[in-house]
């Protein structure tokens, strides 16, 4: 088993340009997140998905969309990048969210010039 | 909206001394999910704790979960270089998604 896997692995971006990042996992876990990660501080929910076709905003939803069209991908979509949404992108998956183990992706590094 | 709080931001020691990093929450939970994240990797599950006043031990590593089930504590006794890292906690209330809080960063001098 891959278990999460992210691509890409680094991208950098100039103002204004979109992007998207997609996550897969293949361990057929219902629950998988976004979450960002910035220098010196913790990992905030950005959208989470309870299952195939479902999707729900985090703590810091905005200037992301995403999408859960199969069950094992979830993507992440930035349409017009900021220079504040430089950052480290992790995904992760759950058996659900009742307490089970979040598996997290190796991250994203997005710099927005 | 649930908050976690993380003592301390950061903790520097030297090989061999002791290290804690405690997690506080504002509301009561369900349980509570240990990380670890290495420098420049991704976030790691070590250890959940369920039950009230639980302790739960991995090597040198002690977790603890408070009696109220609002706090939580992970020990490392005498510390090594291979401890070096962010230790985040993530609650779990009863009922919605878990909140991680911002993390101990630990190095360790040699």
């Amino acid at each position: 088993n891959a278990g999460v896997t992210q691509t890409p692995k680094f991208r950098v971006l100039k103002t204004g340009q979109s992007m998207t990042l997609l996550c897969a996992q293949d361990m057929n876990h219902e629950y998988m997140y976004w979450y960002r990660q910035d220098p010196g501080m913790g990992l905030r929910l950005i959208h989470y998905s309870v299952g195939e076709g479902t999707t729900a905003k985090g703590e810091v939803p905005d200037g992301y969309n995403v999408s859960r069209l199969k069950k094992q991908n979830f993507l992440l979509g930035l349409e017009s990048a900021a220079p504040s949404q430089t950052s480290v992108y992790f995904c992760a998956s759950s058996y659900n969210a009742g307490g089970e183990t979040q598996y997290f992706g190796p991250g994203t590094r997005l710099l927005v010039l | 909206g649930q908050q976690v709080m993380q003592i301390p931001q950061y903790q520097h020691v030297q090989e061999g001394e002791d290290f804690t990093t405690y997690c506080n929450s504002s509301t009561t939970l369900s349980n509570i999910q240990w990380y670890k994240q290495r420098p420049g990797g991704h976030p790691v599950f070590l250890i959940q704790l369920v039950k009230s006043g639980e302790v739960k031990k991995q090597k040198r590593l002690t977790f603890q979960f408070g009696e109220a089930k609002k706090n939580s504590s992970l020990h490392i006794t005498a510390t090594q270089t291979t401890d070096v890292g962010t230790y985040f906690c993530a609650g779990y209330p009863n009922a919605g998604k878990s909140t991680f809080g911002d993390g101990t960063t630990l190095t360790v001098k040699p």
